[in-house]
């Protein structure tokens, strides 16, 4: 199986400042990468596809990037409703796997 | 309205069997491929089980593999997951989730508590 490795786990941040978030597979998956955001008490939200896709309707202040291990997703500039659990999640194979996630707080 | 509604969560003693349901309304159901993850409380997203649009291509975690099946109806648009020796770690809200790759739509998901 392959493995996502999220980091940090946990990031304080201000708003407006600039983020990124980094995501390791175990082997290549190509561009066969997702981000969502995860809000409490809420079902997730797909952000990015294929590594750098944006999805419609989210804010051109997220961004993806990498290809074959290594991924980030970046935040250009931090809003208060940005303030949330992302994860990364490969569907290059079965079975699909997500990171851990990565909390983002408020500083 | 894209959406999907999962039901059949409860509370279920060890060992036991639960079936959940997911109905899925203003899109084709029969043209996507569908998946189940499940989050544990407190605890991040873990993906459980998908099946193709045609059942032909399904996969499980191996955290549930030979204890969870997963199948579909696309004349009724509905994707079930039949849960059989429920343990304490299979405690989740489950959400079912469209997506041939990536996932994107999403239900509200459903809650599984397995005690005694």
């Amino acid at each position: 199986d392959i493995q996502m490795t999220q980091s940090p786990s946990t990031l304080s941040a201000y708003v407006g400042d600039r983020v990124t978030i980094t995501c390791r597979a175990s082997q290549s998956i190509s561009w066969w990468l997702a981000w969502y955001q995860q809000k409490p008490g809420k079902a997730p939200k797909i952000l990015i596809y294929k590594a750098s896709n944006l999805e419609s309707g989210v804010p051109a202040r997220f961004s993806g990037s990498g290809s074959g291990t290594e991924f980030t997703l970046t935040i250009s500039s931090l809003q208060p409703d940005d303030f949330a659990t992302y994860y990364c999640q490969q569907y290059n194979t079965y079975p699909r796997t997500f990171g851990q996630g990565t909390k983002v707080e408020i500083k | 309205e894209v959406q999907l509604v999962e039901s059949g969560g409860g509370l279920v003693q060890p060992g036991r069997s639960l079936r959940l349901s997911c109905a899925a309304s203003g899109f084709t159901f029969g043209d996507y491929a569908m998946h189940w993850v499940r989050q544990s409380p407190g605890k991040g997203l873990e993906w459980v089980s998908g099946i193709s649009w045609n059942s032909d291509t399904i996969g499980y975690a191996d955290s549930v593999k030979g204890r969870f099946t997963i199948s579909r109806d696309n004349a009724k648009n509905s994707l079930f997951l039949q849960m059989n020796s429920l343990t304490a770690e299979d405690m989740a809200l489950y959400y079912c989730a469209r997506g041939d790759y990536y996932m994107d739509v999403w239900g509200q998901g459903t809650t599984v508590t397995v005690s005694s």
